[in-house]
């Protein structure tokens, strides 16, 4: 079974940090792109992090350029944002997202066809 | 960023009814234009990537079409397993946007 599974959400004071994971399997997963895609309570998607299959290219939302850090690690099947500095506004369900084809080369162009679970975080005092 | 629009925002409608959202981007988009559907607590789930293909496993009476900055998410005749938000969302340049979502409620 394709599989992707967040971990590592919490309740953080504005100004601190937390790291996510994302554990992947049922599928080669050095072969796919991936992305972060968040939702604030009751509000849209937002795309926010995308990788490339080498993690050579990562993109980044503006609004979270600076802050988080995304990386990966093949051997592992696993993602990870660093998220630091964080704001009220980064308060969301946060997913990760495979891209729906191989080796792309730009996030999200015909979509993420398996998402996670979703991890909540919350930044508040 | 390009900003993409939906409309309606909402919409109500019965089971067996054909509904058609529209997304419109503000600038050519080619056919690179993807539709989700979230149902509530649930993770986006991928119906239609560049436009009109239909993701593996998604009902036939789910389409899509348009080109260029105009496009529409047609059911054909909705189940009651349809009623759920609905999502375009661009993939032609970065960042990758969203709309504001499609809420499609039993009437």
């Amino acid at each position: 079974e394709v599989r992707l599974v967040e971990s590592g959400g919490g309740l953080v004071q504005p100004g601190g940090s937390l790291r996510l994971s994302c554990e992947a399997s049922g599928f080669t997963f050095s072969s796919y792109s991936m992305n972060w895609v968040r939702q604030a309570p009751g509000k849209g998607l937002e795309w926010i992090l995308y990788i490339s299959t080498s993690g050579t290219t990562i993109y980044y939302a503006d609004s979270v350029k600076g802050r988080f850090t995304f990386s990966r690690d093949n051997a592992k099947n696993s993602l990870y944002l660093q998220m630091n500095s964080l704001r009220d506004e980064d308060t969301a369900v946060y997913y990760c997202a495979r891209d729906l084809f191989e080796f792309t080369r730009a996030p999200l162009q015909n979509g993420v066809d398996v998402w996670g679970q979703g991890t909540s975080v919350t930044v508040s005092s | 960023d390009i900003q993409m629009t939906q409309s309606p925002s909402s919409l109500s409608a019965s089971v067996g009814d054909r509904v058609t959202i529209t997304c419109r981007a503000r600038q050519s988009i080619s056919n690179e234009l993807n539709w989700y559907q979230q149902k509530p607590g649930e993770a986006p789930k991928l119906l239609i990537y560049a436009t009109s293909t239909l993701q593996s496993g998604v009902p036939s009476r789910f389409s899509g079409s348009g080109s260029g900055t105009d496009f529409t998410l047609t059911i054909s005749s909705l189940q009651p397993e349809d009623f759920a938000t609905y999502y375009c969302q661009q993939g032609y340049s970065i960042p990758p946007t969203f709309g504001q979502g499609t809420r499609l409620e039993i009437k």
